[in-house]
C-alpha cells in the first residue's frame, strides 16, 4: 500500500459537473496538501491542513473547496471549474507543517471541457 | 520574499556522462533547501534535503547537492548519469521559520541519451 493515494487517477470533466479528488494518507502525518501542476508553470500551493484545520489558502478560487474530515483524508471538491484549470492536482502529506518534507501522491489529472 | 530559479529548463547528457542541474535561491533568513525528483505519471519524490548541517548533502540514488550561501545556490550533481535518472527535477526553498511552505523552481527536464 502506497504512502499517499489519490483518486481518481484521470478525470473528466464538463464546466457544470460537481466532482470531488480523494486523498488518503496511511503515514500517520499531521499535515496534508493540494498542490496545482501546470504545464510549464511551478508548482501552486493551493491549502494546507495542519491536525484537520486548515492553515492556508492560497487564493484559490471558490470553485475549489477543500474538506480535511480527519487526518488521514482529503478532499478537494470540484464545481463550476473552468478550462484552465484542467491540470494535475497533487495532493502531499508530512509529518507536520514544519518539515518540507513532503510526501506526493501520484496525483489526479483533470481535464475540463 | 523567497524565490528559486532553476537554470535551463531542460537538460540532456549521455548515459555515463556528469548531471548537474542549477539551482539558485533567494530567502531573507537561512533557508533550508530542497530537491526533488518526479519520474512520468508520478508524483513527487524527495532526492534529498539541506537544513542547515553539513553543506554538502547527500540523497538517494547517488544524488548530491552543494549548498554555496556565497553564491546562493544548491546545485544537484551526480557523477555518472543513468537511463532511469531520466525525469524532472524541482528545487525548493523553504522558511521553516514561517510554516514550513515550500517554494518550488519551475523544473529542470533531464534526458539521458545512451
Amino acid at each position: 500500500e502506497t504512502g499517499v493515494t489519490q483518486t481518481p487517477r484521470h478525470l473528466v470533466m464538463g464546466m457544470t459537473n460537481k466532482k470531488s479528488l480523494k486523498c488518503e494518507q496511511h503515514l500517520g502525518h499531521n499535515a496534508m496538501y493540494w498542490y496545482k501542476q501546470s504545464a510549464k508553470k511551478p508548482l501552486e500551493l493551493m491549502f494546507v491542513y495542519s491536525l484537520e484545520e486548515r492553515v492556508e489558502n492560497n487564493s484559490v478560487p471558490s470553485r475549489f473547496s477543500p474538506e480535511c474530515p480527519n487526518s488521514s483524508h482529503l478532499f478537494l471538491h470540484l464545481h463550476t471549474l473552468q478550462p484552465e484549470d484542467s491540470a494535475l492536482y497533487l495532493c502531499a502529506s508530512s509529518p507536520s507543517r514544519d518539515t518540507g518534507e513532503l510526501f506526493f501522491g501520484e496525483g489526479s489529472r483533470l481535464t475540463v471541457l | 520574499a523567497q524565490s528559486v530559479t532553476q537554470l535551463g529548463s531542460h537538460v540532456s547528457v549521455s548515459e555515463g556522462a556528469l548531471v548537474l542541474l542549477r539551482c539558485n535561491y533567494s530567502s531573507s533568513v537561512p533557508p533550508y533547501l530542497f530537491w526533488y525528483v518526479q519520474y512520468p505519471n508520478q508524483g513527487l519524490q524527495l532526492l534529498l534535503k539541506y537544513t542547515s548541517a553539513a553543506t554538502l548533502v547527500k540523497g538517494i540514488n547517488g544524488f548530491e547537492a552543494e549548498f554555496k550561501k556565497s553564491e546562493t545556490s544548491f546545485h544537484l550533481t551526480k557523477p555518472s548519469a543513468h537511463m532511469s535518472d531520466a525525469a524532472e527535477y524541482f528545487c525548493a526553498v523553504s522558511d521553516i521559520g514561517k510554516g514550513g511552505k515550500l517554494i518550488f523552481g519551475q523544473g529542470t527536464e533531464l534526458s539521458v541519451k545512451p
